[in-house]
């Protein structure tokens, strides 16, 4: 099984940087996901790191350590609509199919 | 066209009624997916279907019955639930259940209530 652990709620400043943290403890990794997901709808892909790494996409970057069993989802130039829940969610085992953390809810603030 | 669709959005359903959930994809995909999520809760895997085969039920009960008629459709049949099914059922595919393509694309969700 999975150990996914990320914290439950984060607030930050319009404008700003936030950083998500995601631990987690498996064996067999097979890649790392963050999703968004704003309330009522559905998650929408953000990224996917299988290497160690910073990947960067837009205002939107994710860093990988498997050693450390340890990702990142840094967003950067926070805007309101950026509020929702991040989920990060890790695939092991042998499958491609994540099992997703409990996701942690950003709120940002003007 | 990457979007997943699903009918219908809402559902209010008593115990003893028999309905159906509809999810279809036009993306080519040929893994789709059947997540149940409880509010604030993460989404839980259900059932996978991979090359129109069920290659994954995550132990669900049989009340709920996927079915997958076609490589773009995927049903899930419901059947004598229980208050405690009430929660948003996510349905999503993504382009190869062995992973050559590792993004899930899902849909909107189907908000099921059960009286």
């Amino acid at each position: 099984g999975q150990n996914i652990d990320q914290p439950t709620e984060m607030t930050a400043t319009e404008g700003a940087i936030v950083q998500i943290n995601c631990t987690y403890q498996t064996s067999g990794f097979n890649g790392l996901f963050w999703y968004q997901q704003h309330a009522g709808e559905a998650p929408t892909f953000l990224s996917y790191n299988v290497l160690d790494g910073l990947e960067e996409k837009g205002r939107f970057s994710s860093f990988l350590s498997r050693s450390k069993g340890y990702s990142y989802l840094l967003l950067k130039e926070l805007q309101m609509k950026d509020s929702a829940s991040y989920l990060c969610a890790v695939a092991s085992g042998g499958s491609y199919i994540p099992t997703f953390g409990r996701g942690t809810s950003l709120i940002v603030h003007p | 066209d990457t979007e997943v669709t699903q009918t219908p959005k809402h559902l209010v359903m008593g115990m003893t009624n028999k309905k159906s959930l509809k999810c279809e994809q036009h993306m080519g995909h040929r893994a789709m997916y059947w997540y149940k999520q409880k509010a604030k809760k993460p989404p839980e895997l259900m059932f996978v279907y991979s090359y129109e085969k069920l290659s994954i039920n995550e132990s669900v009960p049989s009340r709920f019955s996927p079915e997958c008629p076609n490589s773009s459709l995927l049903n899930l049949h419901l059947h004598a639930l229980q208050p405690e099914d009430s929660a948003l059922y996510l349905c999503a595919s993504s382009q190869d259940g062995a992973g050559s393509s590792y993004e899930q694309y899902f849909g909107p969700g189907t908000r099921l209530t059960v009286t």
